[in-house]
């Protein structure tokens, strides 16, 4: 079974700019979550989408969003970017986003804004 | 306000010692807790899940303590090698916030040197 696939892997953009990320889960996976990784916050989490719904929201700012496809793939999307957005975005999927799920996370996509 | 503490952002042990790595939270009710290891580059890797009302599960090389009175997970690696180097990220699915949340800690980077 393929496992979790996030293009692209890398990105360079400029403040003001914005940027879609996508996430294709696991075949079978209706959950799919985001977060985002810094070093100095850790794994933050974004958003999870189940059944092409927003579910679940962390407290990141509107600039912030995402959407499910049918297929279970998602795309998050950041507006406006700002030099702190630059961070390692990873998205995980499991079965149903319950917690006892195991969630299997991608690659991630590294975002650096300049 | 709610924590989730790892002991020490690195750990070195020489190879064939037990590697324990302390995750402490506060503020939470967490329903499970779950390890995880990630790679330079990579997304975090799911290695063990422990509920609420368990003590202590193993697999393999890996056991993981929870006791809820004192807010605390421990995870052991015994007989470790250097192959196991890694950043172990503890993570909690708290009560009430499910549905694809998950809250890490920053995270223990562990070297094993032969």
């Amino acid at each position: 079974k393929a496992g979790v696939t996030q293009t692209p892997r890398y990105l360079i953009k400029t403040r003001g700019q914005q940027v879609t990320l996508s996430c294709s889960p696991i075949s079978g996976h209706r959950s799919v979550s985001w977060y985002q990784q810094t070093p100095g916050q850790g794994l933050q989490f974004l958003f999870e989408y189940f059944s092409e719904t927003q579910r679940n929201k962390g407290n990141f700012p509107g600039r912030f969003s995402g959407r499910q496809f049918s297929n279970s793939r998602s795309e998050m999307n950041v507006s406006t970017l700002e030099l702190g957005d630059s961070a390692l975005y990873l998205c995980a999927s499991s079965l149903e986003g319950g917690s006892t799920d195991t969630q299997y996370f991608g690659p991630g996509t590294r975002l650096t804004v300049l | 306000s709610q924590k989730i503490e790892q002991n020490s952002e690195a750990l070195n042990i020489q190879e064939g010692k037990t590697a324990t790595l302390t995750c402490n939270y506060t503020n939470y009710s967490p329903a499970y807790l779950q390890w995880y290891r990630q790679d330079p580059g990579r997304g975090p890797v799911f290695l063990l899940l422990i509920r609420e009302n368990e003590k202590e599960k193993r697999k393999e090389r890996l056991k993981v303590t929870f006791d809820t009175t004192l807010k605390q997970s421990l995870f052991h690696i015994t007989a470790s090698q250097p192959a196991d180097s890694a950043t172990y990220l503890c993570a909690l699915a708290s009560r009430g916030s499910t549905l694809g949340r998950l809250y890490f800690g920053r995270g223990t980077q562990l070297t094993v040197w032969p």
